[in-house]
């Protein structure tokens, strides 16, 4: 399969919103609601943010927020701060049993 | 709590073999199905397998169908990767992750490969 599609890096000041798009197919992002999201920082695992397109784990904050339309997926931190400096992973169900995931989003905080 | 402790990396030369094995604690390992991903460095994360629950279904990436397989002891609360036939591209820190609901939900510490002569 291929990989889904996110933006190399995005960045914003403290305090500000940014959104992380994740772009895949008909064949999993559009065809079912199994999409997560996951922060990973240097050297450390991911960590699930958000589950199910929209769902935030317990202890995850809600200026983390999920969303889809169609084939796109889309991670938005509102309030922007600094330990939200990471990378950020999409990954979708792709039918088969099978995960795809995105090439990963540099989130700078300013 | 949830952990799951990968170990079994190393530096392998190509053509190689290595098995990973990844202990589970803290829930009921035989009702959870399991994958392997890795992520090579500095690149992004790689689904590699999935097993299901009773260790009777296998599905496998692509890039390791025919070299790699996956399997499980439910008595032992344990998840393993053979790989065989190693090549440079499988140089990765490779996680093990829980499945609920069709989605990565928790993941190892990693264990990195190194696949080189």
């Amino acid at each position: 399969q291929s990989a889904l599609t996110q933006p190399r890096s995005v960045s914003g000041s403290p305090g500000q919103s940014v959104t992380i798009s994740c772009t895949g197919t008909s064949r999993d992002i559009g065809s079912f609601n199994y999409v997560s999201w996951y922060q990973q920082h240097p050297g450390k695992a991911p960590k699930v943010v958000i589950y199910d397109v929209r769902k935030r784990p317990s202890g995850v904050p809600d200026r983390f927020s999920g969303s889809k339309s169609g084939n796109t997926a889309s991670l938005t931190i509102s309030g922007l701060q600094a330990e939200d400096e990471s990378d950020y992973y999409c990954c979708a169900y792709a039918g088969g049993y099978t995960w795809v995931f995105g090439g990963g989003t540099k989130v700078t905080v300013l | 709590e949830v952990q799951l402790v990968e170990s079994g990396g190393g530096v392998v030369q190509p053509g190689g073999s290595l098995r990973l094995s990844c202990a589970a604690s803290g829930f009921t390992f035989n009702t959870y199905w399991m994958h392997w991903v890795r992520q090579a460095p500095g690149k992004g994360l790689v689904w590699v397998s999935r097993m299901n629950s009773d260790g009777t279904n296998t599905t496998y990436a692509d890039s390791v169908k025919g070299r790699f397989t996956i399997s499980r002891d439910n008595a032992k609360n344990t998840l393993y990767l053979q790989m065989t036939s190693l090549r440079a591209e499988d140089t990765a820190v490779y996680y093990c992750v829980r499945d609920v609901k069709y989605q990565p939900e928790s993941w190892g510490q990693g264990t990195l490969v190194i696949v080189s002569s």
